[in-house]
């Protein structure tokens, strides 16, 4: 069974600070997305990786795929009080199945 | 464009009662996927579709749970009885390709009392 772990949790710091959560399996993905949720919302796709070692920029935020397609790693660079939510990625695995999502890293980013 | 509509947006209800979970795709997409969010669990995958056909029902969590789509517009989600544990946020997503973005519906907010 493949499974996408993320790191960590839960994330509460203040505006302006730097941050990396990271998605990890021991699995090989052929592709990887990042979904923000908000409060209320459903989540919405951010950015999908698909190159090992690919580097995706999206204004302040960073995602990088791993050189393996392995794990992946999402920087916030000063962030701001509306990165605030449920960040989920999600890995395309063995083909004709259905994206495997991991369980997200809650971020409160406070003023 | 409209995207994925789900109806109702919350829904209140007794404990052994039926409740029915109602979405519609976007327009062109060939996959719908069904899944249920709570603090505890995360996001769960329960049941998908692809050109109307259940895929993969493995996330269903028992047989009080049920699944159809119809038609290329309209799926349903059934829990009888309902019980308590049951309540979480229910969404519906749909893609254009099996593994592709998946746009999300507003989910229903169901409470079990």
């Amino acid at each position: 069974t493949q499974l996408l772990e993320q790191s960590p949790q839960f994330l509460s710091i203040q505006e302006g600070e730097n941050l990396t959560v990271y998605c990890n399996s021991s699995s090989v993905f052929s592709s990887l997305q990042w979904y923000r949720q908000e409060p209320g919302e459903g989540p919405v796709l951010l950015v999908t990786v698909v190159t090992g070692g690919e580097v995706k920029k999206l204004k302040r935020l960073t995602f990088q795929f791993g050189d393996a397609r392995k794990d992946s790693s999402l920087h916030i660079t000063a962030a701001q009080t509306g990165d605030t939510g449920l960040y989920l990625c999600a890995g395309a695995g063995q083909a004709g199945t259905a994206l495997i999502f991991g369980k997200g890293t809650t971020l409160s980013v406070s003023s | 464009d409209a995207g994925v509509i789900q109806s109702p947006r919350h829904e209140v209800t007794e404990m052994g009662q039926e409740v029915t979970l109602r979405c519609k795709p976007i327009s062109g997409h060939n996959s719908l996927f069904w899944y249920r969010q709570t603090m505890m669990r995360g996001l769960e995958l329960l049941i998908y579709f692809n050109n109307n056909v259940p895929i993969d029902d493995s996330g269903m969590p028992e047989d009080r749970f049920s699944a159809k789509m119809p038609n290329a517009s309209f799926s349903t989600l059934k829990i009888q009885p309902s019980e308590p544990r049951d309540s979480a946020v229910y969404f519906c997503a749909s893609s254009f390709q099996l593994q592709g973005e998946q746009f999300f519906g507003p989910g229903t907010r169901l409470t079990v009392l």
